[in-house]
């Protein structure tokens, strides 16, 4: 079975740029997650849905990020204008979803974004 | 607030030898999962282990395993006779049970495991 998929793995644009990052979860599950990845901070949850619909945005650092998914197999994200401190690697990740349980998530492989 | 501590930032053994890698964590919920992951270097998070608070057994899967410990809030992973392929960092995480946000993740700073030939 195919797991979370995640383009383009690697990604290099200059600061200003739009920089759009896909996501496509595992088959079924109803949960999705993004993450961000730096030195830094760690690991950062960014944003989560559920069926869909955004349930915590809480960790989307400013108006620069966005996310959408419009349907359950595809997720966006997406930042506008892109700055080098958002230089980090971007997970993926998600879960069954089931309402009330904390389920197993599993990650895809990672955008690495630099920005220069 | 839910806070995840790893004090072991670095750990170098030689294979074959034993090692324990600790984590430590912080909830007001009776709820609650802990989970470790694996981020060997080619990047990718590789899902371990997930338990819930009820359940204090420890786990044994292969050379992998886990003491889970509500009295000193810990969750410690255990690697027996270690091998090079071993070598990754390693996230412990807790989430909570129920209410909203249930699916949140906080992750730990993560422990560099390397093991030597």
């Amino acid at each position: 079975d195919a797991g979370v998929i995640q383009s383009p793995r690697h990604e290099v644009t200059e600061m200003g740029q739009e920089v759009t990052l896909r996501c496509k979860p595992i088959s079924g599950h109803n949960s999705l997650f993004w993450y961000r990845q730096t030195m830094m901070r760690g690991l950062e949850l960014l944003i989560y849905f559920n069926n869909n619909v955004p349930i915590d945005d809480s960790g989307m650092p400013e108006d620069r990020f966005s996310a959408k998914m419009p349907n359950a197999s595809f997720s966006t994200l997406k930042i506008q204008p892109s700055e080098p401190r958002d230089s980090a690697v971007y997970f993926c990740a998600s879960s069954p979803g089931l309402a009330g349980a904390a389920d197993t998530q599993y990650f895809g492989p990672g955008t690495r974004l630099t920005v220069l | 607030a839910q806070k995840v501590t790893q004090a072991q930032t670095e750990i170098s053994v030689v294979e074959k030898e034993d090692v324990t890698l600790d984590c430590v964590y912080e909830t007001r919920d009776t709820t609650y999962y802990l989970f470790w992951y694996k981020q060997p270097p080619s990047g990718e998070l590789v899902f371990l282990i997930r338990r819930n608070s009820f359940d204090e057994q420890n786990e044994i899967s292969g050379r992998y395993s886990w003491n889970f410990q509500k009295s000193t809030s810990s969750f410690n992973f255990t690697i027996t006779a270690s091998q090079v392929v071993d070598s990754a960092v390693y996230f412990c995480a807790l989430s909570k049970g129920g209410g909203t946000s249930y699916g949140k993740l906080t992750f730990g700073q993560g422990t560099i495991l390397t093991v030597h030939p």
